[in-house]
């Protein structure tokens, strides 16, 4: 059975560098070129945010409001992914997942992390 | 970005009902819609992609229709588990986009 795990921080101060990320096992690749590899936030209360998503090849999509802050990677030697969120604030706290984003007949997310709490404060 | 409505925005009801929840998005988004099922302090649950294809596993008592602009979730027996927050996804144009929720709570 295909599992993502997030790791990283649970506590970013204010203005720093958030970093995840997402190892891939049970039997998933990241190499695969049947999926892409995505992130989604969503802040305490509140609904799901689309951060971005980077294929087996180091195409990546990141959403407009957040593209000047983000960069996600992927390591295939490791099977993980990462995103970086530069100069947080309060905003961007959130629980993070990470996810295998499924291409055939529309992009959806059919395998997700179990998610991390990540809170922006001094 | 396209706008992503649910209504209602919570709901109230029995074992046994019979529920239907809509998306309607700001612009014509042809098929390209899922529908995901979340529970609290879990990961959200794809149930349905392409507004009617149901994922692999997922019970047949949970059906999705509608294409352009307006989609719905309908549960046609509601069980014990199926008391959560619904989300509705498009995509049809980066960057995709979620709706608000609906919260389906027991009468």
């Amino acid at each position: 059975q295909l599992q993502l795990q997030e790791s990283g921080p649970g506590l970013v101060k204010p203005s720093e560098t958030l970093s995840l990320t997402c190892t891939v096992s049970g039997g998933g690749s990241i190499s695969s070129r049947s999926y892409y590899w995505g992130w989604i936030r969503q802040p305490p209360g509140k609904g799901l945010e689309w951060i971005g998503s980077i294929y087996y090849s180091g195409s990546t999509y990141y959403n407009p409001s957040l593209k000047s802050r983000v960069t996600i990677s992927v390591d295939m030697s490791k099977n993980q992914f990462s995103l970086k969120l530069n100069s947080v604030t309060a905003a961007d706290t959130a629980v993070y997942y990470c996810a295998r984003l499924e291409d055939t007949a529309m992009v959806r997310a059919d395998y997700w992390g179990q998610g991390i709490l990540v809170t922006v404060s001094s | 970005d396209i706008q992503m409505t649910q209504s209602p925005s919570s709901v109230s009801a029995s074992v046994g009902d019979r529920v239907t929840i809509t998306c309607r998005a700001s612009q014509g988004i042809s098929t390209w819609l899922a529908w995901y099922q979340q529970k609290p302090g879990k990961a959200p649950k794809l149930l349905i992609y392409a507004a009617s294809t149901l994922q692999s596993g997922v019970p047949s008592r949970f059906s999705g229709s509608g294409s352009g602009t307006d989609f719905t979730l309908t549960i046609s027996s509601l069980q014990p588990e199926d008391f959560a927050t619904y989300y509705c996804q498009q995509a049809n144009n980066f960057p995709y986009t979620f709706g608000q929720g609906t919260k389906l709570e027991i009468q």
